[in-house]
């Protein structure tokens, strides 16, 4: 089975400061891992995805995650936030059968002037 | 150009009243699923399309049903919506065994 935990339902960092946020995974097999961000009343865009090989993983707007796998983890970064990147930051696994991704619960990033 | 998209954004429907949300894509994906999403929580998976085979959640309510006419629609049925259906659903696509589901913006859902 596969489930994902998110550690820390709220974020809150400076502008300019890093941006860590944390994901935990659970898997049987070697897992497909997302991060996707959600802005108010938007749907989910994907930010990156880790599937095979290389295990640091650059994404769109400045983001990226790592996969250790010694840890069950895929946290995700960034050196400096911004003020857009204020959203909700889902993590995510891709079950065996690929037609089901489990969903972290999220965590809502807020960036201060 | 939107790739996934629900309409409509906004639907508000009364206590019990049948409720249909809908959503096409453009993508020529096979695989189409449907999640509610409450308030500060995750998606929550209530079933998918794998072309025409459909697949339940084993833990999704009786009262949510879908369609899918083709390759490009998609709806999801409320029987008799309850105030706790309240939620924003969101509709997604994927190719096969492709990694990544693409999302539409999602139709808010209003329960008076």
């Amino acid at each position: 089975a596969q489930s994902v935990t998110q550690l820390g339902s709220h974020v809150s960092v400076s502008e300019g400061a890093l941006v860590l946020l944390r994901c935990n995974y659970s898997s049987s097999v070697p897992p497909y891992l997302f991060w996707y961000v959600q802005y108010p009343n938007q749907g989910l865009q994907l930010l990156l995805k880790y599937t095979t090989g290389a295990t640091l993983v650059k994404g769109i707007n400045g983001f990226e995650a790592e996969f250790k796998k010694s840890e069950t983890s895929f946290h995700l970064t960034k050196p400096s936030a911004h003020m857009s990147d204020a959203a909700e930051y889902f993590c995510a696994v891709r079950s065996y059968n690929f037609n089901k991704f489990y969903f972290g619960s999220g965590t809502k990033l807020n960036v201060k002037p | 150009d939107a790739m996934v998209i629900q309409n409509p954004r906004y639907q508000v429907t009364q206590f019990g009243k049948p409720v249909t949300l809908s959503c096409s894509q453009t993508l020529n994906h096979n695989v189409m699923y449907w999640y509610q999403q409450k308030s500060s929580q995750a998606p929550k998976l209530l079933f998918h399309y794998y072309d025409k085979d459909f697949n339940n959640e084993a833990d999704t309510p009786d009262n949510f049903q879908s369609r899918r006419p083709n390759t490009s629609f998609c709806f999801l049925d409320i029987r008799s919506p309850g105030l706790g259906d309240a939620a924003m659903y969101l509709c997604a696509t994927s190719r096969g065994q492709q990694n990544i589901q693409y999302f539409g913006a999602g139709t808010r859902l209003s329960v008076l």
